[in-house]
């Protein structure tokens, strides 16, 4: 059955660095997206992104971090300069169109 | 404001006792519904999603929900509950038609006693 990977499963960084997470989606979706879940909370969205832009971006969202699919197959996060506060886990979700979204294993950041 | 609302944060339940975790939404127009399961550390898994016809649908591990339109509720339930049933459940929508975001509610941890 077709998944969706992330990689890493997880990641330790100290505040102020990059990091890059990344998602390989189902190969005939479209849409692909990405939730934060800090720990002990409900499951936020952060970006939706499809046809090479981003479509739609919650207020967490900032300058910090930006999105990109590079090579037509990995879909990333990046976060420019990590916060304490961006540790939790990152899920990447994608989408045929319409309706049902597959969610990835996700992502463990924890910064320090 | 539009919103998914589960009420109950924590539910305890003795293993093979029946289970209903509640699910409301706010938006205008029918949302698709869903239901997912996260067990600790781990990922999101669809248990079972509404997008229209029969208001019953049922799921993957004996669970089913309902939808009443008439109360904006969605809600998830089991006939008897196993002890790897014990996960945090989220209700979810997608508020309209086409690749839309989706809203998850605050979720409702299960625990289950022996």
């Amino acid at each position: 059955e077709p998944e969706v990977t992330q990689t890493p499963s997880h990641q330790v960084t100290q505040m102020g660095q990059e990091v890059i997470l990344r998602c390989v989606p189902i190969s005939n979706h479209l849409y692909f997206y990405w939730y934060r879940q800090i720990l002990g909370q409900k499951v936020e969205f952060l970006v939706s992104f499809y046809n090479n832009e981003i479509s739609e971006k919650s207020e967490i969202f900032d300058d910090q971090f930006s999105v990109e699919r590079p090579d037509g197959s990995n879909f990333t996060l990046k976060i420019r300069s990590t916060k304490l506060e961006d540790s939790a886990m990152y899920f990447c979700a994608t989408q045929r169109g319409g309706g049902e979204l597959f969610f990835g294993e996700g992502s463990r950041l924890t910064v320090l | 404001a539009q919103s998914v609302t589960q009420p109950d944060i924590h539910i305890t339940v003795s293993e093979g006792a029946s289970l209903e975790l509640r699910c409301n939404y706010s938006y205008g127009a029918t949302p698709y519904l869903f239901w997912y399961v996260q067990s600790p550390g781990q990922g999101l898994q669809l248990l079972l999603k509404y997008f229209s016809g029969d208001t019953l649908v049922q799921g993957i591990k004996g669970f089913e929900a309902e939808f009443k339109r008439s109360q904006s509720s969605f809600n998830l339930r089991k006939p008897s509950v196993h002890w790897s049933d014990a996960a945090e459940y989220f209700c979810a929508v997608v508020p309209t038609q086409g690749a839309q975001k989706l809203v998850f509610g605050q979720g409702t941890r299960l625990t289950i006693n022996p």
